[in-house]
């Protein structure tokens, strides 16, 4: 099962909205609204911040959202903040593996 | 507090067998799947395989099939991650994650297991 396809980095500058991309097939991104998102600090454990395509679980910002067309899902952020820069990852359920991340992202705030 | 907590680091030569566990606390523990993900130094995320304590059923990742063993025991809510003959590329972090629904909602704090002769 190859990963999903997420850009190597993003950048913006405080106050800034990014998105970063999620690409997947059919079979993962495209066939299921199973697609979350998790934020990593350097040396910690990854956070959810956006399960089944567009929930956010208790105590994630609303600046962080989440979206999905086709086989490409979307994670947002607006309002960029200095403590938003992490790496980011995409998981989907998938028809085989049966879970699946993306490469990840590594976010900058400028 | 929900929680999971992995053990110790590990250092071992090649051939070596190892487990490593993890002990959740704060929930039910038979309710949800426990996942094992793989973080190689500097890289991303890897799904490995997961494990329903229930009933000690498990699913790998094709990629992880044959080289790991997922096992839980749920009386002293524990899973655990074993490799019986270890290699240098088994090199990395090791975390567990609870499914809650389609994700993974509480981490464990890894488990850094380092291979080398």
């Amino acid at each position: 099962q190859s990963a999903l396809t997420q850009p190597a980095s993003v950048s913006g500058s405080p106050g800034q909205s990014i998105t970063i991309s999620c690409t997947g097939t059919s079979s993962d991104v495209g066939g299921y609204n199973y697609v979350s998102w998790y934020q990593q600090h350097p040396g910690k454990a990854p956070k959810l911040m956006i399960y089944d395509v567009s929930n956010r679980p208790s105590g994630v910002s609303n600046r962080f959202s989440g979206s999905k067309s086709g086989n490409t899902a979307s994670l947002t952020i607006s309002g960029l903040q200095a403590e938003d820069e992490a790496d980011y990852y995409c998981s989907s359920y998938t028809s085989s593996s049966p879970w699946v991340f993306g490469g990840g992202t590594k976010l900058t705030v400028l | 507090e929900v929680q999971l907590v992995q053990s110790g680091a590990e250092v071992k030569k090649p051939g070596e067998s190892l487990r490593i566990s993890c002990k959740g606390s704060g929930y039910s523990f038979t309710s949800y799947w426990i996942s094992w993900v793989r973080q190689m130094p500097g890289k991303g995320l890897e799904w490995m395989g997961r494990i329903d304590p229930s009933d000690s059923y498990t699913n790998y990742s094709p990629s992880f099939q044959g080289h790991v063993t997922i096992s839980a025991d749920k009386s002293i809510s524990t899973a655990y991650l074993q490799w019986s003959s270890l290699k240098a590329s088994d090199t990395a972090m090791y975390y567990c994650a609870r499914h809650n629904d389609d994700a993974f909602d509480i981490w464990g704090q890894g488990t850094m297991v380092t291979v080398s002769s």
